[in-house]
């Protein structure tokens, strides 16, 4: 079935480090993939979205490549600052009919001045 | 533009009452969703609605659970009798229409936490 996988967090990083937050996937067919971003006391919403293989996703200074290969859609950005801080959902579209959204377990990250 | 409104933000009952969260989804979107947030069980999609008819209510946890959507601006989640372990923050979230339709972002309100005590 359908299903993503993110790493396990909290990610605690300084301030200006890299981040790498992972993500992979297991679909039928070709779903579209999106990185949402969840700050405290708040809703989920859209941080990038990439819809065909090698696309890349990018707002804010995140980024993350759709990687058909290696079933992955892994969040990157250069340099984290503390309003960051915040969970990060990794998702995909199923293609069926249906039109529901498939969330991964969501990673927290924490950036210490 | 206002975002999707649910209400309450917050709310505190006690076991075995009536609670009901509300939801106006943006104007024009035609698909909504139900998720419930739990820290042991994530996020879970409960219901969701196309053009105000319910589609698929397979993540509904019992029949304590009920959602309608008497029109395209308004939704509720009712929970009959509620029990404690209903305490989850319950979003709602709204999609538009368009031909490419598993491309679409869903935007999500800000939430309602419910305490069941």
């Amino acid at each position: 079935g359908n299903s993503v996988t993110q790493m396990e967090g909290p990610v605690t990083l300084s301030e200006e480090a890299f981040l790498t937050i992972n993500c992979t996937y297991t679909a039928t067919g070709y779903p579209s993939l999106f990185w949402y971003v969840q700050y405290p006391g708040e809703g989920l919403q859209l941080l990038l979205k990439a819809t065909k293989a090698d696309d890349k996703g990018s707002n804010k200074g995140f980024e993350a490549t759709y990687r058909k290969e290696t079933t992955s859609f892994h969040l990157e950005k250069g340099s984290v600052q503390v309003s960051d801080s915040a969970v990060y959902f990794c998702a995909l579209s199923r293609m069926d009919s249906s039109y529901k959204l498939i969330f991964g377990s969501g990673t927290r990250l924490l950036v210490r001045p | 533009d206002a975002g999707v409104i649910q209400s309450p933000r917050h709310e505190v009952t006690e076991m075995g009452q009536e609670v009901t969260l509300r939801c106006k989804p943006i104007s024009g979107h035609d698909y909504l969703f139900w998720y419930r947030q739990t820290m042991m069980r994530g996020l879970e999609l409960l219901i969701y609605f196309n053009n105000n008819v319910p589609i698929d209510d397979s993540g509904m946890p019992e029949d304590r659970f009920s959602a309608k959507m008497p029109n395209a601006s308004f939704s509720t989640l009712k929970i009959q009798p509620s029990e404690p372990r209903d305490s989850a923050v319950y979003f709602c979230a709204s999609s538009p229409p368009g031909p490419l339709r598993g491309h679409n972002e869903q935007f999500f309100g800000p939430g309602t936490r419910l305490t069941v005590l």
